[in-house]
């Protein structure tokens, strides 16, 4: 039974390029949270996903950060235009439906290096 | 809004020694408490967690007590070993069913032989 999937496990992207980061949940868990870990910061909450649906994005910047959960697939955190910024940790995490975040699996995360 | 605040490290112990890595948050009304703990080039695996008031959380020889009046949830270990060594979560989910975790800033322990 695979835990959570993260891939890339190392990404690095010129300014101005994209950076598509993928997750794929555990088998049988429908809920998808993305989190991100800037350097010397803590966790903090971008973007809480269900099949096909955005259930909560208060987290994500406003401009570049787009994420989905399509019905068939992984889930995909996606950067445009990448800046310096954007260096960080991304780690995913997922649930099965009747938990919630009491349930949560995170992934090994993907280092986003912004150059 | 919701805030956790815990102890910064690094910090280096020697095997045996006794640890206490503190933990303090901000929440209205009963949040939940969680310790998750990040080994070298993994993710976040849940250490232990409290749901109510007075709870003691307990895994791996590791302990944490949900203080309400001291709005506190620290980690104790009494004997660390080598095996240890990671990055430390303190983290709480608001009272009334949020999805999300806010963590603090992550302790790192490392434990030397």
């Amino acid at each position: 039974n695979a835990g959570v999937m993260q891939n890339p496990r190392h990404l690095v992207r010129r300014r101005g390029q994209e950076a598509r980061l993928r997750c794929s949940p555990m088998k049988g868990h429908s809920h998808v949270y993305w989190y991100r870990q800037l350097p010397e910061e803590g966790l903090k909450f971008m973007v809480y996903l269900q099949k096909e649906n955005i259930i909560d994005e208060s987290g994500m910047p406003k401009e570049r950060f787009s994420a989905e959960f399509p019905k068939e697939g992984p889930s995909i955190l996606r950067i445009q235009q990448v800046v310096r910024g954007d260096s960080a940790a991304y780690f995913c995490a997922s649930s099965p439906r009747d938990r919630g975040p009491y349930g949560y699996t995170f992934g090994s995360g993907t280092r986003l290096t912004v150059v | 809004g919701n805030s956790v605040t815990q102890m910064e490290g690094p910090v280096t112990l020697s095997e045996e020694a006794f640890l206490t890595i503190n933990c303090t948050y901000t929440a209205t009304g009963y949040p939940s408490l969680f310790w998750y703990v990040q080994y070298p080039g993994e993710g976040l695996q849940l250490l232990l967690k409290a749901t109510k008031a007075d709870d003691k959380g307990s895994n791996k020889g590791f302990e944490a007590t949900y203080r309400k009046e001291t709005t506190s949830f620290h980690l104790e270990k009494g004997s660390v070993q080598v095996s240890d060594s990671a990055v430390y979560f303190c983290a709480l989910i608001g009272q009334g069913g949020s999805e999300k975790l806010v963590f603090g800033k992550g302790m790192k322990l490392t434990v030397n032989p």
